[in-house]
């Protein structure tokens, strides 16, 4: 049973723009969330971070936001860069164990 | 340069033959973890590991082993009882305490022939 779901598997945004990636869970005893990004045959490079006491977590370009009630979070980045084009992991822990979703892929168009 | 080293980056075995990913980490970290990677999937847990002499199965441990000998090394065995073990292969390392984030090797492709 998959317990973090990203529904969308890919976004498409200009470069300037906001890109947004969403993330949806079903455990409520995820105590911390954390995105990833990805180049193809290369690990996951840790972005961003939020603990599930906060709603909000903001690094340069990159913010999280986290919805308990909702179970919702979300990634924004502003503005979009040719470098972020890479695929996306939500991740969320439990524990020592993490729980990732499957991946959006971004593309960031000139 | 501190990081997480795996090697080879590709592998290719005979079905029915055994073959050990090798995952090295010189940040210092206690807990070190494997995930398998399949195409249009999230990372599954296969084992992990919070101290030396000491490992849990994780979500997909069925025909997988590990060892933890030493704090840098997490080596992973694909045993001939997994049933479709050609996959990317991925090592972690990480801080014990719950808000550090993992660290993550370049992975390991594995191909049965």
């Amino acid at each position: 049973d998959q317990q973090v779901k990203q529904n969308s598997p890919s976004l498409s945004v200009q470069e300037g723009r906001i890109s947004i990636l969403n993330c949806d869970y079903t455990n409520s005893m995820f105590d911390y969330f954390l995105w990833y990004k990805k180049y193809p045959a290369e690990g996951p490079t840790f972005l961003i971070s939020i603990s599930s006491i906060k709603d909000k977590n903001e690094d340069g370009r990159f913010t999280v936001f986290l919805n308990k009630s909702a179970k919702h979070l979300s990634l924004h980045i502003v503005p979009s860069q040719p470098g972020d084009s890479a695929v996306y992991f939500c991740a969320a822990k439990n524990d020592y164990k993490l729980s990732f979703g499957a991946g959006t892929t971004v593309t960031v168009r000139a | 340069d501190g990081g997480i080293t795996q090697s080879p980056k590709y592998l290719f075995r005979k079905e029915g033959q055994n073959v050990t990913l090798s995952c090295e980490q010189n940040l210092n970290h206690d807990a070190m973890y494997w995930y398998r990677q399949d195409p249009g999937q999230g990372l599954r847990l296969i084992y992990y590991s919070q101290i030396v002499n000491d490992f849990q199965k994780g979500d997909i441990a069925e025909g997988y082993s590990v060892s933890r000998e030493k704090k840098e090394s997490f080596p992973l065995t694909v045993t001939s009882a997994q049933k479709n073990p050609t996959a990317f292969y991925l090592c972690a390392s990480s801080m014990r305490a719950s808000n550090q984030p993992q660290h993550f090797g370049d992975g390991t492709r594995l191909s049965i022939l």
